[in-house]
């Protein structure tokens, strides 16, 4: 397993603003993700981050909207921008630490836009 | 597009019953298969993972994989109160990424 952090645990933003999630992880890792889960539903895959080239987005996610960094194995960031109130949501950064192994998940980041 | 399906529940078992969680998948090459547990306002955790048709033990939980029906199913016996709780099956996808279900709801009744 792994033990990641997140940054920040939860938000309160205005319509417009940006807000940048960081995604801490305590050992390298083989792969990286980015998910959105609105209350009650299940996870959505925004994008899998890649260690030094751009991120790999789904369908309906876009980098402009959500850029994304991973510099390193460890760590990653996730930027919500020009942010609406339907944006608001739990975002989960998630890795996998060995092949054919199982994911595990950071402890999430509540957003509110107003 | 890969699926992954479940009940949504909520099941609902008595303390000490067996609960039976269900989960099919539409595409028949997936190889490697996940059980995580979600409580209401955590993230979710992984408690089984299963490649092998057959059954796969770890405690009171057991994952039971066939890959010819497309099903994989998680089994809880002797049911707690505080297995109450969202639980999510994934597959991996050629190693991409994974795909979850939408969950069920197991409810476990004192």
């Amino acid at each position: 397993s792994a033990v990641i952090s997140q940054k920040p645990s939860r938000d309160i933003c205005q319509r417009g603003t940006s807000l940048t999630i960081q995604c801490q992880v305590d050992s390298q890792v083989t792969m990286m993700f980015w998910y959105r889960q609105q209350p009650g539903q299940s996870l959505t895959l925004i994008a899998t981050a890649n260690q030094g080239s751009e991120a790999t987005y789904e369908s309906g996610f876009v980098i402009d909207k959500f850029p994304i960094s991973r510099p390193n194995l460890t760590f990653s960031t996730l930027t919500v921008s020009n942010m609406s109130p339907e944006d608001s949501s739990i975002y989960l950064c998630s890795v996998v630490t060995s092949p054919s192994g199982g994911q595990y998940f950071g402890p999430g980041t509540r957003l509110l836009v107003l | 597009q890969k699926e992954v399906e479940q009940n949504s529940g909520p099941l609902s078992v008595p303390e000490g019953a067996i609960a039976s969680l269900n989960c099919t998948y539409s595409d028949r090459g997936s190889q490697s298969f996940f059980w995580y547990r979600q409580y209401s306002g955590k993230s979710p955790e992984l408690i089984m993972f299963i490649y092998s048709n057959g059954d796969k033990e770890d405690g009171r939980f057991t994952a039971q994989l066939n890959k010819a029906s497309q099903y994989v199913s998680l089994l809880i016996r002797d049911s707690q109160p505080s297995d109450s709780a969202t639980y999510l099956c994934a597959v991996d996808n050629y190693g991409q990424n994974f795909v979850f279900g939408p969950g069920t709801r197991l409810s476990v009744l004192p």
